[in-house]
């Protein structure tokens, strides 16, 4: 069974910590996504990358980094964690660069809360 | 950016019922995709139309797509409590990013 494991399903971090979130999917995709999700807002994108080494800016990355050192693996850094960024992370991956023509598929999440 | 929009936000129904969920979108699109999630948990991808698709069929879903209006609805029928979760569309635009929607809450009941 294919999967996208994220590494903590809750986390519990204090202001001004950094903190990494890790994801790793076994199914040799291209591309991999971090989401927030927050209630009344849905889904927001963080950061994706199409590529190792490679990254991009999705529609909020202020307050974040990411690494992508190896295919299978994409983190997300929080450099010094603030209440605002207490959310549900998601992370996601997908088979092909172009056309988003394939579902993605979502790990189990991550509730981070910064205290 | 644009963004899928779903209506109703939240829609409540008895088991064996058929539930209808409507997403709007703002810009062009490749495809459109739904997804499931049940509570606290991650995104399930449950179908995807493509711009050149009108309607389309998987078990007991049923998608449609009206790129002249930019919306989608998605039909679940013969509801079950099972089906119980956050509906959300996405819109793909081109590349391999996805826009999603706020999503729906249905809740089915027995």
């Amino acid at each position: 069974d294919v999967k996208v494991t994220q590494s903590s399903r809750y986390l519990v971090k204090r202001t001004g910590e950094k903190v990494f979130l890790e994801c790793v999917q076994d199914m040799d995709h291209e591309n991999m996504f971090w989401y927030r999700q927050d209630p009344g807002l849905g889904l927001r994108l963080i950061y994706f990358s199409y590529d190792v080494k490679m990254k991009e800016k999705g529609d909020i990355p202020e307050g974040y980094s990411v690494s992508r050192e190896k295919k299978e693996r994409f983190s997300l850094i929080l450099e010094s964690a603030s209440t605002n960024q207490t959310s549900m992370y998601l992370c996601a991956s997908s088979p092909r660069r172009t056309g988003g023509a394939d579902g993605y598929t979502f790990g189990s999440g991550t509730r981070l809360t910064v205290v | 950016s644009q963004q899928g929009e779903e209506d109703p936000q939240a829609l409540s129904i008895q088991e064996g019922e058929n539930a209808t969920m409507n997403c709007s979108y703002k810009t062009s699109i490749n495809n459109l995709q739904w997804y499931r999630q049940n509570s606290g948990r991650g995104l399930v991808h449950l179908i995807l139309i493509r711009s050149n698709e009108r309607e389309k069929h998987s078990g007991r879903l049923r998608v449609t797509l009206d790129t002249s209006k930019k919306s989608s609805s998605l039909l679940i029928t013969a509801s079950r409590a099972a089906d119980t979760a956050s509906y959300f569309c996405a819109a793909n635009s081109g590349y391999s990013t996805l826009t999603f929607g706020k999503g729906t809450m249905l809740l089915v009941s027995p």
